[in-house]
């Protein structure tokens, strides 16, 4: 049961554009989410979160979207760079829900952006 | 400021061979400890986490398992390792406060199973 989706696999975006990554939820306790980019052969590097109390976060070219009603949430960069090109993953916490802090990552987007 | 040290980066082990994975954290105390793993083409899955030392919690049945000897030290094992233990290995951690900015992860192990 796959409670974090990332329904594209892949994505490729000219360089300037924007790159718009999707994540979708089943899980309604959800109410912590992250964005994290891996390079290859490394660890997961956390980008940005939001919590559910709010519907949009912005962080320099990052800008996450959340639509609590459609358990959906995107991650916006604006502009894209070469230097983007990594594995995203979305992940969901309750983030009050206690002591584990469990995060449930979907499966990855891997973002190619061309020159 | 924190860190999070896993080795080895790299490893090729035989079919039926032990296994053992080291995580530890540095300039925190008493953390979650987490460890994922990354299989061809798939997303993270969590396969262990640990609040407090000696206490873990396993997501998944498997082939592998977890301890917590001390409260920065989390260790993944093996007795005898399977072709579908191949995969890459994650541990992190995150403070026990809350979520915060989420896990911080270390570099992986690379493990292939031959």
């Amino acid at each position: 049961d796959q409670q974090v989706k990332q329904n594209s696999p892949s994505l490729s975006v000219q360089e300037g554009r924007i790159s718009i990554l999707n994540c979708d939820y089943t899980n309604s306790m959800f109410d912590y989410f992250l964005w994290y980019k891996k390079y290859p052969a490394e660890g997961p590097t956390f980008l940005i979160s939001i919590s559910s109390i709010k519907d949009k976060n912005e962080d320099g070219r990052f800008t996450v979207f959340l639509n609590k009603s459609a358990k959906h949430l995107s991650l916006h960069i604006v502009p894209s760079q070469p230097g983007d090109s990594a594995v995203y993953f979305c992940a969901a916490s309750s983030f009050y829900g206690g002591a584990t802090n469990k995060l449930i990552f979907g499966t990855g987007t891997l973002l190619a952006v061309q020159p | 400021s924190q860190t999070i040290h896993q080795w080895p980066a790299t490893l090729v082990q035989p079919v039926g061979s032990p296994l053992s994975l080291e995580c530890t954290v540095e300039g925190t105390s008493n953390p979650n400890l987490y460890w994922y793993r990354q299989a061809a083409g798939r997303g993270l899955q969590l396969l262990f986490y640990s609040v407090g030392i000696g206490q873990i919690s396993s997501e998944v049945p498997q082939n592998l398992s977890a301890s917590r000897p001390q409260d920065r030290q989390f260790i993944l094992s093996s007795k005898k390792l399977l072709l579908s233990d191949s995969g890459f290995y994650l541990c992190a951690w995150s403070s026990s406060r809350g979520l915060g900015y989420g896990y911080t992860f270390g570099s992986g192990t690379r493990l292939t199973v031959v």
